[in-house]
């Protein structure tokens, strides 16, 4: 992997569904992977950064995982609201405080 | 604590045009960057300064787009001229330095339409 790749691009469920999605980075070189959640015509947002294999975080109904040895990161948001709907953005933190950041998912949350 | 401020939110301009975006970071954040987003893409970063001293614009398009970070402080980034692939959403984002497992904290971006 030489870059952030996220998948799936998009995703639709419905109010209450838990889902998940997938950061894979470079494994080489490893310092910082960010998760951001960013509403539409709001600022991004930070969720977590994670700085250790085995790292696991939690906010509210939303956690995330990291094997830093292979590379990827899950999202997981337990129980979707329709105020999930955002695009999740999963980032490579370089040593000069640089992100590389992925496409994001775009999670829609219907009622 | 206030956030990152960006203005203009919206602008819209004809190609060969010139436009100028202007970011105010979070107070005492020595670390700002510049970032393109255009749609589909993730944000690409095109200048990291650090106070006022540029520490990466290697994806930058100098022919066209230029920016400064006077004192330290505020900043601002222009396109001139502008061309119809500049039409992306702009963000800023600013950091403090020394704090291990750093955050980026952004503003809400200008998006801008070249027609």
């Amino acid at each position: 992997i030489l870059n952030v790749e996220q998948s799936p691009q998009s995703l639709h469920v419905q109010e209450g569904d838990s889902t998940n999605f997938t950061c894979s980075f470079p494994s080489s070189n490893f310092y910082a992977l960010h998760w951001y959640r960013w509403e539409t015509a709001k600022s991004p947002e930070a969720l977590f950064v994670m700085t250790l294999n085995g790292d696991e975080k939690k906010k509210g109904r939303i956690s995330a995982t990291l094997n830093t040895k292979e590379g990827y990161s899950y999202l997981y948001i337990k129980g979707s609201q329709p105020e999930d709907s955002a695009t999740y953005l999963c980032a490579n933190g370089g040593s000069n405080y640089k992100l590389t950041f992925g496409k994001g998912t775009l999670l829609t949350v219907n009622p | 604590e206030a956030g990152v401020a960006q203005s203009p939110r919206y602008k819209i301009i004809e190609k060969r045009q010139s436009v100028a975006f202007w970011c105010n970071p979070i107070s005492g954040h020595a670390t700002l960057y510049w970032y393109q987003q255009i749609l589909g893409q993730g944000p690409k970063l095109l200048i990291q300064f650090q106070n006022n001293g540029v520490v990466d614009d290697s994806q930058l398009p100098k022919d066209r787009f230029s920016a400064e970070r006077l004192k330290g402080v505020d900043s601002t980034l222009k396109i001139q001229p502008a061309k119809l692939e500049d039409s992306a959403v702009y963000l800023c984002a600013s950091t403090s330095t020394g704090r291990t497992g750093y955050e980026q904290y952004f503003g809400p971006g200008t998006r801008l339409t070249v027609t």
